[in-house]
């Protein structure tokens, strides 16, 4: 089955830099993008940042692009998210998320447990 | 504030009907696939809708979504105490640099 292990996460000070990363499994990893989504306390869901199949194009919400940056390394099913001068409101939980269309960009499949952020 | 505009709570009894809409514009919803999220308590969103109108395996088909012009809807049907959760819409907007964007979310309650 369909598998994505986020791990990275922790407790880090204002202006600081953390690196998330996922590992996927049970599927065709190399094949499908990636999408980072996280979820601040109390508030919904907000879509962070997304990564093609093959680490050729990646997308970042606008208040987040220069400070986030997305890379993938596919001989190692791993996707990394690199976290920098963060601030208290890059706090929550971060999620990797599978895209659902081989090769594009369409939905969001399947979803890892999250690792959160505290930025204090 | 979010680009896609759904309602922040709706509430319906067991066995009912409810409806929860997404708005949104001609670079989003208009032009792209829409695709619906259930957010249970404490745990994992999961994916309930895919392509406006599209059933993962495994969702009961309670839960069904359309799309018109630029806006969309969830219908559940068969309320059960077991579908409180807050619901998402997703979709791309294309206007400049493309971007996933999520709706502010609906707290579906079931008394």
């Amino acid at each position: 089955q369909v598998q994505l292990v986020e791990s990275g996460g922790g407790v880090v000070q204002p202006g600081k830099s953390l690196t998330l990363s996922c590992v996927g499994s049970g599927f065709s990893f190399k094949t499908y993008a990636i999408h980072w989504v996280r979820q601040a306390p109390g508030k919904g869901l907000e879509w962070v940042a997304f990564i093609s199949f093959d680490g050729g194009r990646s997308y970042y919400k606008d208040s987040m692009e220069g400070r986030f940056t997305t890379s993938r390394d596919n001989s190692r099913n791993t996707v990394s998210l690199h976290l920098t001068s963060l601030r208290s409101e890059d706090t929550g939980r971060y999620y990797c998320v599978k895209d659902g269309f081989s090769y594009g960009w369409g939905y969001l499949d399947h979803w890892g447990q999250g690792t959160v952020v505290s930025v204090s | 504030q979010s680009l896609l505009t759904q309602s922040p709570s709706i509430s319906a009894a067991p066995g009912q009907k409810v409806t929860i809409s997404c708005s949104g514009t001609s670079s989003n919803i208009g032009n792209n696939f829409v695709s619906w999220y259930q957010h249970l308590p404490g745990k994992v969103p999961k994916l309930l809708i895919y392509d406006n109108d599209k059933r993962p395996s495994g969702i009961p088909d309670r839960f069904s979504g359309s799309k018109s012009g630029s806006s969309a809807s969830l219908d559940i049907t068969g309320l059960q105490t077991a579908d409180e959760a807050v619901y998402y819409c997703g979709t791309w907007d294309t206007s400049l640099t493309p971007a996933f964007i999520f709706g502010g979310g609906t707290h579906l309650t079931v008394l």
